[in-house]
């Protein structure tokens, strides 16, 4: 299963874009890659996944690099709500669906007034 | 629409004993996996579970098992609690098991082992 690789911690001010960068260097040509967040004592949060183009849905953006070995979440006007552990993930494919997410520690996003 | 549901909340038990825990899928959908999160580290998957049948097991001992029902509810049980079977364990509901299938979480049962 591919690895991936979040900074642990990031700040952003409340209005501005939140980046949320991602190595995933040994990703396979057919796993996606997810991003869910987990707010304080709650269940994670599907955001939003992608295999090759960009994506954009009404919570964020998934930038991907053209040899997929990077990836970017962005939160556009991040609000104080937004604060939360942010997992990339890379869903293991093909032949081998079993559901399974694998979570690394995540970025912790702390967005400050 | 009601989301994922996991009962109880809370739950206090101690060390050799052992803890049924539950959880309700979104209507309409058939997987349930299970995950463990130890505070401070993210979610690991335990099992999951499509129409009734085993399809994935994550590094657990054998103490660790669950099935589904017909109605695709689910329970996960632990035997001979240890110590270090206090975490969050939290479920998940998707229609399917494939790769475009989101995964939905509940909220939880926080499990403490004294």
């Amino acid at each position: 299963d591919a690895k991936t690789t979040q900074p642990p911690s990031m700040d952003c001010a409340e209005g501005r874009a939140a980046n949320l960068p991602c190595n995933h260097s040994t990703i396979s040509g057919n796993e996606y890659v997810y991003w869910y967040r987990q707010i304080h004592s709650q269940g994670p949060q599907y955001i939003i996944h992608g295999l090759k183009n960009n994506e954009t849905n009404e919570m964020a953006s998934l930038i991907i690099t053209e040899d997929r070995k990077s990836s970017t979440l962005i939160l556009p006007h991040a609000t104080l709500r937004d604060t939360a552990v942010y997992y990339c993930i890379v869903r293991p494919g093909g032949s081998s669906n079993t559901g399974k997410l694998i979570f690394g520690q995540g970025t912790t996003l702390q967005v400050k007034p | 629409d009601a989301g994922v549901t996991q009962s109880p909340t809370h739950l206090i038990k101690t060390r050799g004993q052992h803890v049924t825990l539950r959880c309700s899928p979104i209507s309409g959908h058939k997987s349930v996996s299970w995950y463990q999160q130890v505070l401070g580290q993210g979610p690991q998957f335990i099992f999951q579970y499509y129409e009734k049948e085993e399809r994935g097991r994550g590094n657990f001992p054998d103490r660790f098992s669950a099935r589904q029902f017909p109605n695709y509810s689910s329970e996960l049980n632990v035997n001979a609690l240890l110590l270090g079977d206090s975490a969050l364990y939290l479920c998940a509901s998707s229609l399917g098991t494939s790769d475009y299938n989101e995964q939905f979480f509940g909220p939880g049962t926080r499990l403490t082992v004294l």
